[in-house]
Formats: C-alpha cells, structure tokens, sequence
C-alpha cells in the first residue's frame, strides 16, 4: 500500500503548456518535500513545505501544502524541455527515532519542444 | 557547495558475487541513510544511522545486505552474494540530527547497480 499516492504517473506535454501534479495521502505530515531527479542521478530538493496552506513560488514553479498537512500539488506554468524529470514528493513524519521520508512512486514528466 | 558523494556511480557483476557501496554524507550531518530505488518507483528506504549507530533497518534484508558507519561519517552498503533482483540505483542521503524535524534530505548521484 503507497502512504503516498502521486497522479499522474506519467504527463507528456508540449512546451509552454501548464500542467498540475498531485500529491495525496491519508496521513498527517510535519513536512512535505519535492524533489526533481533525472536520468542516473539522484532526486535534487526543490522545496519543502511545512505550515498547513502553505505556498511557495519557485520561478515558474508553484508548490502548495494542504490545509490538513496530508497533500500537496506541484503546479508548473509554462513547461520548458529542461523541466522534464522525474518529480517525486515526499512527507516527512516525526518518529521517536528521528525523522522518516516517506515516497510516492513519482510523476514522470516529458516536456516536447 | 556541500554535496553527498557517492562511488562508485555504476557497478556491473555477476550474481553470487559481492558488491560495495560508499558514501560520504555533507560534512556536519549526524543522519545518513541508504535508499534503493527501483526503475521508475520512488526511494524506499533499507537503512537509517544516527551517527554510528542503526536506527532503524527494518527493510534491510539482512541475510544479504549490511551497512556500517563506524566513525560516524562515512558509509558502506554491502550485498552478498548479489542476487538478479538487486539491480537498482542506491541512493545515499544525509540530513541534520534527527531533532531537525523539517527533515529535509539531500542526496547523492547514486550508484546503478546492474547484476547479470
């Protein structure tokens, strides 16, 4: 069972064009982070959101945090070809043994020039 | 700026071989943790250490794998012997003593393992 459900799986679109990708889940996070990863290489922090209706402008990057703390979405405006990548969100839960990032399964995204 | 070094970067073998991965966490981070990442799937974590010690390697499978972090910086992530299903890219990331309860992670390149 994913604790963390991305959608969609895959999004191919042409440049210019905006697009959305979500982030659900039934758990309460103290934290949630995007990270972006490409190709053979490791996923590279892109934000992290903490206080419940949060958001945070990241160039053309908008990313906002639920007001319950349980989802979070990615919003895009104007793709461009290097934005293309693998976007993975995680949520971080507090444990008595330190900090756990939990996964989604990502949201592949190809950006057409 | 400070970054996660891995190595090496891609590894192939031959299954019942062994294989080592090392890590070096951003200088000052007390928390590291090893990741294997599966092909289009998110992270999922194999070990967590709080400087030298295990904090939690419930998802190591420990008849294989094993981890160790002695002087409380650098990493070893071991497999044998490495099986066909180990194929995978291991991550290693690092982040501020488990009190920063942001959490915020950063990773290594990673290491692509391929077992043939």
């Amino acid at each position: 069972t994913q604790l963390l459900e991305q959608s969609p799986q895959f999004l191919s679109i042409q440049e210019g064009e905006n697009l959305t990708v979500y982030c659900n889940s039934s758990s309460v996070f103290s934290s949630l982070q995007w990270y972006r990863q490409e190709p053979g290489e490791g996923p590279v922090l892109l934000v992290t959101v903490v206080t419940g209706g949060e958001v945070k402008k990241l160039k053309r990057l908008t990313f906002q945090f639920g007001d319950a703390r349980k989802d979070s979405s990615l919003h895009i405006t104007a793709a461009q070809p290097g934005d293309t990548g693998l976007y993975l969100c995680a949520g971080a839960k507090r444990l008595d043994d330190g900090n756990k990032l939990v996964f989604g399964a990502g949201t592949i995204l190809r950006v057409k020039s | 700026e400070a970054e996660v070094a891995q190595s090496p970067r891609y590894k192939i073998t031959e299954k019942s071989q062994a294989v080592a991965f090392w890590c070096d966490p951003i200088s000052g981070h007390a928390t590291l943790y090893w990741y294997r990442q599966i092909l289009g799937q998110g992270p999922e974590l194999l070990v967590q250490f709080q400087d030298e010690s295990v904090v939690d390697d419930s998802q190591l499978p420990k008849d294989r794998f094993s981890a160790e972090r002695l002087k409380g910086v650098d990493s070893t992530l071991k497999i044998q012997p490495a099986e066909l299903g180990d194929s995978a890219m291991y991550l290693c990331a690092s982040s501020l003593a488990m009190g920063s309860w942001v959490g915020e992670q950063f990773f290594g390149p990673g290491t692509r393992l391929t077992v043939l």
